[in-house]
């Protein structure tokens, strides 16, 4: 069994501010996490993924995040928010043996000031 | 340029009536996903097929069912249409290392 939990379904940062977006995850095998941005009325686009290569994984439009086993999480952080940037973000596992399906959390919505 | 297209943006369907979702894929991928997404609620799986005319159950199946004839084409068929299937709808594709989703179908059932 594999669960996403995303902490704060709403956060609010201001312009050029650090942008920390928390996941953590449970998962009974070794995972593959993602990140997915959806901007309104729109599909998911893949922002990045950890598939058990290098823990810090860097991403589009300047995200990263990183990968910590003992903390089972995945956090998204990006150093300096746009006011682009402002969409709802989902963190997701899947099991990195054989086929499986996304599981995804519940969704962060990022909410940028000027 | 990868490609999942779903057939419709935005439909609007009476109560009772039958209602069919479909999505087509253009980069061979052997697995199809249904996703309902609502808000709060993230995004929850309907049903997968991971081959032509092989289909299994996610975790909202009730009042769905789907249909894979070809490998490029799933669709998602709603018996008949309830004011509670009310939702946006997503469609993916892709292997053990990553999905690629549509734009989504918002569906309002009256």
């Amino acid at each position: 069994a594999q669960s996403v939990t995303q902490l704060g379904s709403h956060v609010s940062v201001s312009e050029g501010a650090l942008v920390l977006l928390r996941c953590n995850y449970s998962s009974s095998v070794p995972p593959y996490l993602f990140w997915y941005v959806q901007y309104p009325n729109q599909g998911l686009q893949l922002l990045l993924k950890y598939t058990s290569a290098a823990t810090l994984v860097k991403g589009i439009n300047g995200f990263e995040a990183e990968f910590k086993k003992s903390e089972t999480s995945f956090h998204l952080t990006k150093p300096s928010a746009h006011m682009s940037d402002a969409a709802e973000y989902f963190c997701a596992v899947t099991q990195n043996s054989g086929y499986s399906t996304l599981t995804f959390g519940k969704g962060t919505m990022l909410l940028v000031s000027p | 340029d990868v490609k999942v297209t779903q057939s419709s943006r935005y439909l609007v369907k009476r109560t009772g009536e039958k209602v069919f979702l479909e999505c087509v894929q253009d980069m061979d991928h052997e697995n199809m996903f249904w996703y309902r997404q609502d808000p709060g609620l993230g995004l929850r799986l309907i049903y997968f097929s991971y081959d032509v005319k092989m289909k299994e159950k996610g975790d909202i199946p009730e009042g769905y069912s789907v249909s894979r004839e070809k490998k490029e084409r799933f669709s998602l068929i709603l018996e008949s249409a309830s004011t509670n299937q009310t939702s946006m709808y997503l469609c993916a594709s892709g292997d053990s290392t990553e999905a690629f989703f549509g734009q989504g179908t918002r569906l309002t059932v009256v």
